[in-house]
């Protein structure tokens, strides 16, 4: 896998709003994973989007995924003190490699 | 549920001793994986292995062997421990070879005095 580029590296927003991290990367892939990382619950996978998609969902969550300008998205609406943690993007080019986190977003959300 | 398991929560060793760091994971998957992640710098990759007796230099191997004899558990060896080693570890675990979901240990938290 590759090293995926998460933005911003920090984020504080309000209870109830909505929170978006980007990320990006820079060869082609086969597809592109979020986790996150809280103190409670250690490190756990969120999502998995094929390259050959565009979007999927998962309950409060949205990620997006754009293979044109390599890069991704993930929201998360109607956020809550329990989103406070920090997310991180993996993209995989599909062989086998070990999977390379980048720095990650720190997200916290404030009451 | 998957379930990955590090041996220990905490630990403390000295400097020059031989640590071992064990993870067990009990859903048959093929490839394991050890990090360490400290303050800063996010999670590094140290090696990973995709099948009984294979193994694969990550990011940062220096310092660091494995040992993965039987597909539930992967062994991460410090050879001679340094105070450089001091660090969060995190094992893992995925499925197939193709990247799949990783499934993560809770740490082990390993101070070198």
């Amino acid at each position: 896998s590759q090293q995926g580029e998460e933005d911003p590296q920090a984020l504080s927003i309000q209870e109830g709003e909505n929170a978006t991290m980007n990320c990006s990367y820079k060869t082609s892939i086969n597809n592109l994973q979020w986790y996150r990382q809280n103190s409670g619950r250690g490190l756990v996978h969120l999502i998995l989007i094929r390259s050959n998609e565009r979007e999927k969902h998962s309950g409060r969550l949205r990620v997006t995924l754009d293979t044109s300008k390599k890069s991704s998205s993930l929201l998360i609406t109607a956020s809550r003190a329990a989103d406070t943690a920090s997310y991180f993007c993996v993209s995989s080019g599909g062989g086998a490699d070990g999977l390379t986190f980048g720095k990650g977003t720190h997200l916290i959300i404030q009451p | 549920d998957v379930k990955v398991t590090q041996s220990s929560r905490y630990l403390v060793k000295r400097t020059g001793e031989k640590v071992f760091l064990e993870c067990v994971q009990d859903m048959d998957h093929e490839n394991m994986f050890w990090y360490r992640q400290d303050p800063g710098l996010g999670l590094r990759l140290i090696y990973f292995s995709y099948d009984v007796k294979m193994k694969e230099k990550g990011d940062i191997p220096e310092g660091y062997s494995v040992s993965r004899e039987k597909k539930e558990r992967f062994s991460l060896i410090l050879e001679s421990a340094s105070t450089n080693q001091t660090s969060m570890y995190l094992c893992a675990s995925s499925l197939t070879q193709v990247n799949t979901e990783a499934f993560f240990g809770q740490g082990t938290r390993l101070t070198v005095v």
